[in-house]
């Protein structure tokens, strides 16, 4: 599987705009870039996937470099629960493939 | 949106005996479903991929006599940790897959095994 690099951990306020790099330069043309964020003693969620345009949905945006060795993740107005884990995946949409394999994340710490 | 229910959140048990977890898609057919577990403060780590009528595909170096995996049905998987000891309390995770490769993936909420 092609790896991502994340830093290990990131801190933002609350209510300002967060910015999760991701890199994964050996990124193939059929990986779809995934992210997943887990809660403390949850199971982790879908937050946000895409291939080579940039992704808006309710919960975040995608932004994928023109060259789609690296990510980043936006948060656009951080609250406390979006403190968690964030993932980035890369996962292969060539054959019947659904595994996903989680590297170490992000800690996102939201100050007060 | 598509949902995954597992079953206990949490479980305590003596050391010998067996636990089984449940995973059901409730909202969709999934064809492949994932086991995970997770240790404090790490990563989640893939047991197995579980497909529905045949048997389970571990990784390297997890025990599939240990960890029996059952897929049933397109909505249930089910894992049973068998002759429990102190070092298989996790926090073990399962996911449903439906649609092509490249769809994400759906998650069951945990649960958390405690082996006394």
């Amino acid at each position: 599987d092609a790896k991502t690099t994340q830093p290990n951990s990131m801190e933002s306020n609350e209510e300002e705009p967060v910015h999760l790099p991701c890199n994964h330069s050996t990124i193939s043309g059929t990986d779809y870039i995934h992210w997943y964020r887990q809660l403390p003693s949850q199971g982790p969620e879908y937050v946000i996937h895409g291939l080579t345009s940039n992704v808006n949905n309710r919960m975040a945006s995608l932004a994928i470099a023109e060259d789609r060795k690296s990510s980043t993740l936006i948060l656009h107005r951080a609250t406390l629960r979006d403190a968690a884990v964030y993932y980035c995946i890369l996962k292969n949409s060539g054959g019947s493939n659904y595994k996903l394999t989680f590297g170490k994340g992000t800690l996102l710490t939201v100050n007060p | 949106g598509a949902v995954v229910s597992q079953h206990p959140s949490r479980v305590i048990c003596k050391s010998g005996t067996s636990v089984k977890i449940e995973c059901r898609s409730l909202d969709f057919q999934a064809t492949t479903m994932f086991w995970y577990r997770q240790f404090p403060k790490q990563s989640l780590m893939l047991m197995a991929t579980s497909n529905e009528g045949s048997k389970a595909t571990y990784e390297q170096g997890v025990e599939k006599d240990k960890f029996l995996i059952n897929h049933a049905s397109l909505t249930l998987s089910t894992l049973t940790v068998t002759s429990a000891h102190p070092e298989d309390s996790s926090f073990y995770i399962c996911s449903a897959a439906f649609g092509t490769a490249g769809s994400p993936l759906h998650f069951g909420n945990g649960t958390r095994l405690t082996v006394t």
